[in-house]
């Protein structure tokens, strides 16, 4: 159980263009989603939190308008990187929980900006 | 605010033996603690969980110790495995969902 889902697993994309992932519960509400991004061999820094239906919540320093996170349904949040440049280039990941912890993880986006 | 360290970058093992890898963390009133396994590419594995309330856990082969005088917290795994070896990171939380990761300890086991 507790399975997160994330796609696509990799993009490559021109500077300039915009990037969608999606993160989806798949046996399970997820009340709360959260978007992470990992530079390599560093830890997890969490971009912001998305609850169904509101508005995210930014950490301090993630610019809202390049990382719109929308999060429709019980199931699914979105990522979108927009006007994407080579500095976004990055894993992002997301992870959700339902009711109770813990948190459960996506395998990962790994975004490449040229 | 909450910092959450790891002692030590890269953990060598041979096959067999047990393996501890700690964390510690800042704040005091943090009440619930994870471990987490990476593997190369992926994203974090949830491996086991430990609340305040408590200050010892075991699962499978894992066991989690929380020490809340020292701040500390420990992730032994017994009988360690080539299938082991990743990066496990701690995670941190106070009263609320955010977790705060450690910067990970990198487990290596050799035959």
């Amino acid at each position: 159980g507790a399975v997160v889902s994330q796609h696509p697993s990799w993009v490559i994309c021109k500077s300039g263009t915009s990037v969608k992932i999606e993160c989806r519960s798949l046996d399970f509400q997820a009340t709360t989603m959260f978007w992470y991004r990992q530079f390599p061999k560093q830890s997890l820094m969490l971009m912001a939190t998305s609850n169904e239906g509101s508005k995210a919540t930014y950490e301090q320093g993630v610019e809202k308008d390049k990382f719109l996170i929308n999060h429709a349904s019980l199931t699914l949040s979105t990522l979108t990187v927009t006007s994407a440049h080579p500095e976004d280039s990055s894993f992002y990941i997301c992870s959700a929980y339902g009711e109770s912890q813990p948190q459960h993880f996506g395998d990962g986006t790994r975004l490449s900006i040229l | 605010g909450e910092s959450v360290g790891l002692h030590l970058p890269t953990l060598s093992v041979q096959e067999g033996d047990n393996s501890i890898i700690n964390c510690a963390y800042s704040n005091s009133a943090s009440d619930y603690f994870i471990w987490y396994k990476q593997e190369s590419g992926k994203g974090p594995q949830f491996i086991i969980d430990i609340r305040s309330n408590m200050d010892k856990r075991q699962g499978q082969r894992v066991t989690v110790l929380l020490n809340k005088t020292v701040k500390h917290l420990s992730l032994q795994i017994a009988a360690t495995q080539p299938g082991d070896s990743a990066v496990y990171f701690c995670a941190v939380s106070y009263n609320t969902d955010k977790l705060i990761f450690g910067t990970g300890t990198r487990l290596q086991v050799f035959p």
